[in-house]
């Protein structure tokens, strides 16, 4: 079964800087992979996600960004951090032909 | 557009009480039913789907097209159960799985 890695798994920093949380999938090849995040009072939003290396689909507008350099890795970036990024972050990933979603542990990231 | 509504934010009861957290959903198509779960400290995983048709934990959600509803119910509410519980949907033509803003169960002993 598939195992997701995220990291860093908390993350303070200021407004204004920069940002990038990594995901990594094990156990599965060509996933499709996901960015959620978690914020208190409004549940789980999808913010990208990615059918393939290069393949990135935004769902909401924001100051984030979302790439995709390798099959199984998947970076969520911010060129510069607003105060409203700060949140529960998951990355999730599903293989090809499965029904099931797989989480990974998450990063929890305060922008001060 | 696809969307899930859980309308309640906390849910409270006494261990051994019915409990029955509610899901609306509105997609045009014919969706995908998820209940997913996130107890205290541990990553979110899934507790069951609609197609499988199964009984996790001793939690059953039937899905009502009628009503669009997957409410998730168990008969006798543990205290292990306490956690989040979030409904997601999935429409048949693609991979994007949408979550409402989930509700936390609280089983009191």
């Amino acid at each position: 079964s598939q195992t997701i890695h995220q990291w860093p798994a908390t993350l303070v920093q200021p407004v204004g800087s920069p940002l990038s949380l990594e995901c990594t999938v094990e156990g599965t090849s060509n996933p499709n992979l996901y960015w959620y995040r978690q914020a208190a009072g409004r549940g789980l939003q999808l913010l990208f996600y990615s059918v393939g290396i290069g393949q990135i689909s935004s769902e909401v507008p924001q100051n984030l960004s979302a790439s995709r350099p390798q099959d199984r890795q998947f970076i969520l970036s911010s060129k510069k951090l607003l105060l409203s990024d700060s949140g529960f972050y998951l990355c999730a990933c599903k293989q090809g032909s499965g029904n099931t979603i797989y989480f990974g542990e998450g990063s929890w990231l305060t922008v001060v | 557009a696809q969307r899930v509504t859980q309308p309640e934010k906390l849910l409270s009861v006494f261990k051994g009480a019915p409990v029955e957290l509610k899901c609306n959903y509105s997609y045009s198509g014919s969706p995908e039913l998820f209940w997913y779960v996130q107890y205290s400290r541990q990553r979110l995983q899934l507790l069951l789907r609609h197609i499988s048709r199964e009984s996790i934990k001793g939690f059953t959600a039937d899905l009502n097209k009628g009503e669009t509803s997957f409410h998730l119910k168990k008969p006798f509410a543990q205290e292990e159960d306490s956690a989040m519980y979030y409904c997601a949907l999935r429409g048949y033509d693609t991979d994007k799985l949408i979550f409402g803003t989930g509700t936390r169960l609280q089983v009191f002993p």
